[in-house]
């Protein structure tokens, strides 16, 4: 079975550029969550959404940070413009439900310049 | 502020030494769960452990929750080396099915062949 699929794996660009993070999550999973780690802040919940609806965004830094989940296979992180403090690993998880165990993709390494 | 804390932060041991880890939360939950994170790669789910059960073994593994105590403990038996990981409890704040579930700071665990 495939697991939680995320790209790139890794991306690297300059400051002000708009970066898009791509996720599949696994069929039927209802949950599906992004989150950033870095050594400073560990694991930081951005965003979940529940049946393709965000549900809690509260962990979104700025504006300049959005998701979308426009169908249940698929979802994405958008950054614009990029800053280098949004340099970090960028996860995405999905569930059957909100409170299950969740299955990690490998992750986007993000640097920005 | 973090839901769940491990405990220590970090624990260096011989192989074949049994590790645990410890961690504590806040609020009242219906489960708790432990993740594993090997460098570079996305958190995996190991096990979880319901509120109404106290013990509960996997292979080698081996998790307590004490709820009146609000912690829980992860035992691994005869470490090898490939246990060297990152060790993370996670829990649903709340009883709602559709609640996220949030992450300890973790703790890294380091086997000595």
């Amino acid at each position: 079975d495939a697991g939680v699929i995320q790209s790139p794996r890794h991306e690297v660009t300059e400051m002000g550029q708009e970066v898009t993070l791509r996720c599949k999550p696994i069929s039927g999973h209802n949950s599906l969550f992004w989150y950033r780690q870095t050594m400073m802040r560990g694991l930081e919940l951005l965003i979940y959404f529940n049946n393709n609806v965000p549900i809690d965004d509260s962990g979104m830094p700025e504006d300049r940070f959005s998701a979308k989940m426009p169908n249940a296979s698929f979802s994405t992180l958008k950054i614009q413009p990029s800053e280098p403090r949004d340099s970090a690993v960028y996860f995405c998880a999905s569930s059957l439900r909100g409170n299950q165990p969740q299955h990690f993709g490998d992750g986007t390494r993000l640097s920005i310049l | 502020s973090q839901q769940g804390e491990e405990d220590p932060q970090a624990l260096s041991i011989q192989e074949g030494e049994n590790a645990t880890m410890n961690c504590s939360y806040k609020t009242s939950i219906n489960n708790l769960q432990w993740y594993r994170q090997n460098s570079g790669r996305g958190l995996v789910h190991l096990i979880l452990i319901r509120s109404n059960e106290r013990e509960k073994h996997s292979g080698r593994l081996r998790v307590t929750l004490d709820t009146s105590k609000k912690s829980s403990s992860l035992l691994i038996t005869a470490s090898r080396a490939a246990d060297t990981a990152s060790y993370f409890c996670a829990t649903p704040p709340g009883y709602s099915s559709a609640s996220k579930i949030i992450f300890g700071s973790g703790t890294r665990l380091s086997i000595r062949p």
